[in-house]
């Protein structure tokens, strides 16, 4: 079975600054992984994904996120930060059973 | 048209009512997913509905009861529910059916308070 980590409950940082939230999954093979954010009372909105290829992803938002295998890793990044961004943050992985397990959330906290 | 559309936004009911939430979808996809969401936690999955057929249930209690009556409609019908039910409930639905890994589209969600 694929599981996800996210280490960190809360990030904060400051407008203009870069960010970096992290990611570490467990599966036996090459798993699929996503990220989505969700806004306070919203649902949850698709970010990028990794299912092949170039390990480093565009994805909408100017978020982008490096797939490493040997650190079994996700990270998202994103150059400037915006206080918009400020949201929830959800890793997540898919693999033998094709629904995605979620990891608990990033809360990402954006100071002006 | 990219878009989930659950209703209502809002539910409150009380212990002995029988309720339903609704979700739409117009994009043609093929399996349809109801999750269960408390705050500051993940969604949790509790039903998958795979060319309208059920296909996956996470052991969700029996007061929980989906329903696909096509392909662009889910429902979940509520009844007996506890005061732990209450939570925010999300819709979501993807292209292919279960066996396809691909981007899931969430509703906004309908949040839910039992008293």
């Amino acid at each position: 079975a694929q599981s996800v980590t996210q280490p960190d409950i809360h990030i904060t940082v400051s407008e203009g600054a870069s960010l970096e939230l992290r990611c570490n999954y467990s599966y036996g093979a090459t798993p699929y992984l996503f990220w989505y954010v969700q806004s306070p009372g919203q649902g949850l909105q698709l970010l990028l994904k990794y299912f092949s290829g170039d390990t480093l992803v565009q994805g909408i938002k100017g978020f982008e996120a490096e797939f490493k295998r040997s650190q079994s890793s996700f990270n998202l990044r994103k150059p400037s930060v915006h206080w918009s961004d400020a949201a929830e943050y959800f890793c997540a992985v898919v693999g033998g059973s094709y629904i995605p397990t979620f990891g608990r959330g990033t809360s990402l906290i954006v100071h002006p | 048209d990219t878009e989930v559309t659950q209703t209502p936004k809002h539910l409150v009911m009380g212990m002995t009512n029988k309720k339903s939430l609704k979700c739409e979808q117009h994009m043609g996809h093929r399996a349809m997913y109801w999750y269960k969401q408390k705050a500051k936690k993940p969604p949790e999955l509790m039903f998958v509905y795979s060319y309208e057929k059920l296909s996956i249930n996470e052991s969700v209690p029996s007061r929980f009861s989906p329903e696909c009556p096509n392909s662009s409609l889910l429902n979940l019908h509520l009844h007996a529910l506890q005061p732990e039910d209450s939570a925010l409930y999300l819709c979501a639905s993807s292209q292919d059916g279960v066996g396809v890994v691909g981007e899931l589209f969430f509703g906004e969600g309908s949040r839910l308070t039992v008293l």
